[in-house]
């Protein structure tokens, strides 16, 4: 079974810009769920999204977008990026059925914002 | 507030110690408490997780100890090995979002 794929996995932006991060879930799986990781403040959680409805949301401003396709995979779109905005990138994918299941994390994408 | 708080942020430990890593959390509506390790370059991967309802959970070299009532639990790794340096980090889940804690940078002497 294949891997949570997250695309692409560097990139370099520029303040103001926007970017767009592309996550495709293990064959199945029809969660999908953002992580923000960085040295100071750890992995935060931005959003999941179910069955293409955004389920849970986190405390990031409205800058931080997502959304999921019929075929489960998922992207997040950063709009007027920020320098604090460098990070990595975390997908996570889970049957998303059941109160608890596992989550499973692909490699991540490592933004940096120049 | 949903917080988890996670000690020490780093260890080192020769081969063949037990590191213990201690997590704390607040808000007694988690209901699911998973570990993940995470390699250089690598996303986290669950390692071993724990329900309230439970006071100890061990897979392999791998334990959870877990104080519902002092709302902490704790990883202790057996007999660890060099390739058990990662970073490792408890977590606490409600409603399927899982709450971090700061992680422990983890590294096994040979």
């Amino acid at each position: 079974k294949a891997g949570v794929t997250q695309t692409p996995r560097y990139l370099i932006k520029t303040r103001g810009q926007q970017v767009t991060l592309s996550c495709s879930p293990i064959s199945g799986h029809r969660s999908v769920s953002w992580y923000q990781q960085t040295p100071g403040q750890g992995l935060q959680f931005l959003f999941e999204y179910f069955s293409e409805t955004q389920r849970n949301k986190g405390n990031f401003p409205g800058r931080f977008s997502g959304r999921q396709f019929s075929n489960s995979r998922s992207e997040m779109n950063v709009s007027t990026l920020e320098l604090g905005d460098s990070a990595l990138y975390l997908c996570a994918s889970s049957s998303g059925t059941g109160i608890h299941t596992e989550a499973f994390f692909g490699q991540g994408t490592r933004l940096t914002v120049v | 507030q949903q917080q988890v708080k996670q000690s020490p942020q780093s260890l080192i430990v020769q081969k063949g110690g037990i590191p213990i890593i201690n997590c704390a959390y607040e808000n007694t509506a988690f209901d699911y408490f998973p570990w993940y390790q995470q390699f250089p370059g690598k996303g986290p991967a669950l390692l071993i997780a724990i329900r309230p309802d439970v006071s100890e959970k061990k897979e392999g070299r791998f334990t959870i100890s877990f104080n519902k009532s002092a709302k902490q639990f704790s990883l202790h790794i057996m007999d660890s090995q060099p390739g058990d340096s990662a970073t490792y980090f408890c977590a606490a889940s409600m409603n399927r979002k899982i709450i971090f804690g700061k992680g422990t940078r983890l590294h096994i002497l040979p």
